[in-house]
């Protein structure tokens, strides 16, 4: 257990649907970092919280959006769904003791 | 902002022979932390080694060792005793405040070991 919290782990949904990544950051950890995996790809930046603030965005589009709650928890929020937004969502949290990832949620559209 | 490039998509070893990755980087920062993550097939990611830009001593985790060379702008990853445990997609990442900044990754290799 890395201590970052991601659920669920799959997700298979149907094109033009929405949908909701749910990340717990590792205890203490005030950042979190959402990651976006395309098949053999790299780890693409997404969007970056600290404690309830959006810090940092990266190429996210439009039709996604993120937010941190009092708890320090995240969501992320992919709607109007399309073939190609299927990948692994990476979450991760960090402080003090570094970067924590958790073990993603394999996200696949049809 | 900060670029990370790794020019091999893949690399192949004979197993108990030693294997260099190669990871190069570009900043703008003076501060910044180099980090080198392990993907195995069952897609966690695993730090394998980091090392901070100011500490001119390379970072050592037993097998695993990077040379760091601050003036070229490279960070490449030694394995040493390759082991069939050690196949997986390799990230180099960059970040200048660490904790506080996301982690900016390569785009991989993909190292196979042969047994």
């Amino acid at each position: 257990d890395s201590g970052v919290t991601q659920t669920p782990k799959h997700l298979i949904t149907a094109t033009g649907q929405r949908v909701t990544l749910r990340c717990s950051p590792r205890s203490g950890d005030l950042s979190v970092y959402w990651y976006q995996q395309s098949l053999d790809q790299g780890l693409q930046f997404l969007i970056h919280y600290y404690n309830g603030e959006e810090r940092a965005k990266g190429n996210i589009l439009e039709r996604f959006s993120a937010q941190q709650f009092p708890d320090l928890h995240s969501e992320l929020n992919l709607s109007s769904l399309e073939l190609g937004d299927s990948a692994l969502y990476f979450c991760a949290s960090s402080g003090l003791r570094g970067y924590t990832f958790g073990s993603g949620t394999r996200l696949t559209v049809v | 902002a900060q670029t990370v490039t790794q020019s091999q998509p893949e690399m192949s070893v004979q197993e108990a022979e030693t294997v260099t990755l190669s990871c190069t980087y570009d900043t703008s920062e003076s501060d910044y932390y180099l980090f080198w993550y392990k993907q195995p097939p069952s897609r966690q990611m695993i730090l394998v080694i980091r090392q901070e830009a100011y500490k001119q001593q390379n970072a050592t985790e037993n097998r695993f060792s990077v040379n760091f060379q601050k003036a070229a702008k490279s960070f490449s990853l030694k394995i040493s005793d390759s082991q069939l445990g050690d196949a997986a997609m390799y990230f180099c990442a960059c970040t200048h405040n660490f904790g506080n900044e996301k982690l900016t990754f390569g785009t991989g290799t993909r190292l196979t070991i042969i047994p």
